[in-house]
């Protein structure tokens, strides 16, 4: 039973370019979310989504930065036109149907490294 | 709007000390209330959480913490740490509700001296 599977777990992108970032929840889950981490920083929520649906956007930023959940295949984050302030790790978690209190599976993060 | 505090970015202990690392929440409605852990380079794992019942909880590799309403608190605790333990750990919190996110505090890292 694999558990939430991200990829890249690198990706260098240069200035203007964009980055795809996927993210399979575990086998069951149906809820994805998206979080930025900061170098020597927290975990920032950026965005919750259902199967085809986005369920809170509140924490993307109003530009550049997209996210879907297909019916079929993994959720994905894109960022267009990087700039070097993108540079971060980012993770995606995944939660059951019934997520109430159940606490959430990480992958293992993207790394994304704008140059 | 909830939030989570934590008052510690670093904590450095010998190895065997106790340890506790503290955790103040912010919310109008109840909540439930994480810890995570990250090793170096990896994603978060659980720790432990309180949902309802006994304040206190135990997770895995020795930890527990206490919920107290009184005070917003959720502080961890272990008796004696290890190398292993060497890690940057996140308090969470979530409301109660189905299309509730979880919200994590800035994270405090524990370094372990020999």
């Amino acid at each position: 039973n694999a558990g939430v599977m991200q990829n890249p777990r690198h990706l260098v992108r240069r200035r203007g370019q964009e980055a795809r970032l996927r993210c399979s929840p575990m086998k069951g889950h149906s809820h994805v979310y998206w979080y930025r981490q900061l170098p020597e920083e927290g975990l920032k929520f950026m965005v919750y989504l259902q199967k085809e649906n986005i369920i809170d956007e509140s924490g993307m930023p109003k530009e550049r930065f997209s996210a879907e959940f297909p019916k079929e295949g993994p959720s994905i984050l894109r960022i267009q036109q990087v700039v070097r302030g993108d540079s971060a790790a980012y993770f995606c978690a995944s939660s059951p149907p019934s997520n109430s209190g159940y606490g959430y599976t990480f992958g293992s993060g993207t790394r994304l490294t704008v140059v | 709007a909830q939030s989570v505090t934590q008052l510690d970015s670093q904590v450095p202990v010998f190895e065997e000390a106790p340890v506790e690392l503290r955790c103040n929440y912010s919310s109008s409605v109840s909540v439930y209330l994480f810890w995570y852990v990250q090793y170096p380079n990896q994603g978060l794992q659980l720790l432990l959480k309180y949902l309802s019942g006994s304040t206190l909880v135990k997770g895995i590799n020795g930890f527990e913490a206490e919920f107290n309403k009184s005070q917003t608190s959720f502080h961890l605790r272990k008796p004696s740490v290890h190398i292993s333990d060497t890690a940057e750990y996140f308090c969470a919190v979530s409301e109660y509700s189905s299309a509730s996110k979880i919200i994590f505090g800035s994270g405090t890292r524990l370094s372990i001296r020999p």
